[in-house]
């Protein structure tokens, strides 16, 4: 079964500083890999997916994430946090294959919240 | 926010009402999807439906029933829920079999 772990409840940083918000899988096959943000009282917002190709990948409001295999990571980054995005952020995987019939199952991670403090 | 639009937003009943819960989603996504978010727990997905045929049931009680009339629309039926059922509900769709689910803003829900 696919699993997704976020070892850190909370990640604090300064504005303008680097930031990085940690995410391992597991999955038996060949991942597809997701980040969403969830701001308060709004649903899940996606960020950024890893399908194929390039290991870095570029998604919404200048964040990135790098997909490493041999360590079954995909860690979220932002070279230069703002204030605006302490919120509540997402990793999910996906096994290649989706569901019998269509559609897609996605196993999320019990999600970091991020605060940046000025 | 985005295409997905939930109703209502919030929603008090007690353990003996029944209500509903309506999504409906403006992106012409195949797929839709009723998950369930506790505080500090996983995202919990309740119900997957494509095309309007039902293809996951997650172990959900019997007191939750979906319904999908079309690729549009995607309800809750809710009847003697527990208090350990309050949380937020979340719908979300998706284009048929791509990875990337959108999400609309969650109904609320306190049961009493």
């Amino acid at each position: 079964a696919q699993s997704v772990a976020q070892p850190e409840d909370q990640v604090n940083v300064a504005e303008g500083n680097p930031l990085t918000v940690k995410c391992t899988y597991s999955v038996s096959g060949n991942p597809y890999l997701f980040w969403y943000v969830q701001y308060p009282n709004r649903g899940l917002q996606f960020l950024l997916k890893y399908i194929t190709g390039d290991n870095l990948v570029k998604g919404s409001y200048g964040f990135e994430a790098e997909f490493n295999k041999s360590q079954t990571s995909f860690h979220l980054k932002k070279p230069s946090a703002l204030v605006s995005d302490s919120a509540l952020y997402f990793c999910a995987v996906r096994e290649v294959g989706g569901l019998t019939g269509g559609g897609n199952k996605l196993t999320f991670g019990t999600g970091t919240q991020l605060k940046v403090e000025l | 926010e985005t295409g997905v639009t939930q109703t209502p937003r919030h929603l008090v009943m007690g353990m003996t009402n029944k209500k509903s819960l309506k999504c409906e989603q403006h992106l012409g996504h195949n797929a839709m999807y009723w998950y369930k978010q506790s505080a500090k727990k996983p995202l919990e997905l309740m119900f997957v439906y494509s095309l309007e045929e039902r293809v996951e049931n997650n172990s959900v009680p019997s007191r939750f029933s979906p319904e999908c009339p079309n690729s549009s629309h995607l309800f809750l039926h809710l009847h003697t829920l527990q208090p350990e059922d309050s949380a937020l509900y979340l719908c979300a769709s998706s284009p048929w079999d791509r990875g990337e689910q959108y999400f609309g803003p969650g109904t609320r829900l306190t049961v009493t």
